[in-house]
């Protein structure tokens, strides 16, 4: 079975610093998909970035970067620059074929 | 469409009572899913469409939830005998194949009373 842990119910960050939101998996697969997906008060789930167990370089999708530590089966997420527009919940989420298993999410709160 | 379409956004029931909540995914996407939200947690799988037929029906918790995809596009989550706990935001998502690009709707907010 496949679990994900996001142990911040709860962030803040100042304008235009930038902050990481962690999140720690579990799986016994060999090959696996690590996402992060933001969810604003409208409720849709985007997608933000996506780091394959097979890929050696950190992923990069432009403000976002994906810290892959797979020893320690870790894949938090960096911000860099927060804006006012990225206060939202975020939810970690794992996968190795279709299905996704997701974390408890993170609510970031970007203060101006 | 554009993007993934859910409809009702929002949904008020009385317990007991039946419900149908659609979603139309994106053109040309053959895989689509079901999943449901509770307060203050992340999204859980409910079922996985590729095509027509139910692929993975494992997440759905129990004989009252059904759900259907007759033509390969649109598809229907049917609840029966809603009870409170069914009260959740259910999101469905859909991709090119069945694979992680995945593109969510903007979810239902059933609320059963």
């Amino acid at each position: 079975a496949q679990k994900i842990t996001q142990t911040q119910p709860g962030m803040f960050v100042q304008e235009k610093e930038a902050v990481t939101l962690d999140c720690t998996y579990d799986t016994s697969d060999q090959s696996y998909g690590l996402f992060w997906y933001k969810q604003p008060s409208s409720g849709e789930m985007i997608f933000l970035i996506y780091q394959g167990s097979y890929d050696e370089q950190n992923a990069t999708e432009g403000r976002y970067s994906l810290n892959f530590q797979k020893a320690r089966k870790s894949a938090n997420l960096v911000i860099s620059a927060s804006q006012l527009g990225d206060s939202a919940m975020y939810f970690c989420a794992i996968g190795s074929s279709y299905k996704l298993i997701f974390g408890s999410g993170t609510r970031l709160l970007v203060r101006p | 469409g554009a993007g993934v379409s859910q409809t009702p956004s929002n949904k008020v029931t009385e317990k007991g009572k039946y419900v149908e909540l659609r979603c139309d995914p994106i053109s040309g996407h053959t895989a689509l899913y079901w999943y449901r939200q509770s307060l203050g947690q992340g999204p859980e799988f409910l079922i996985y469409f590729q095509g027509t037929g139910a692929a993975d029906d494992s997440g759905l918790p129990n004989d009252r939830f059904f759900a259907v995809r007759p033509e390969g596009s649109v598809s229907t989550l049917k609840i029966q005998r809603t009870e409170r706990g069914d009260s959740a935001v259910y999101l469905c998502a859909s991709s090119p194949r069945g694979d992680y690009g995945y593109t969510f709707g903007s979810g239902t907010r059933l609320t059963v009373v």
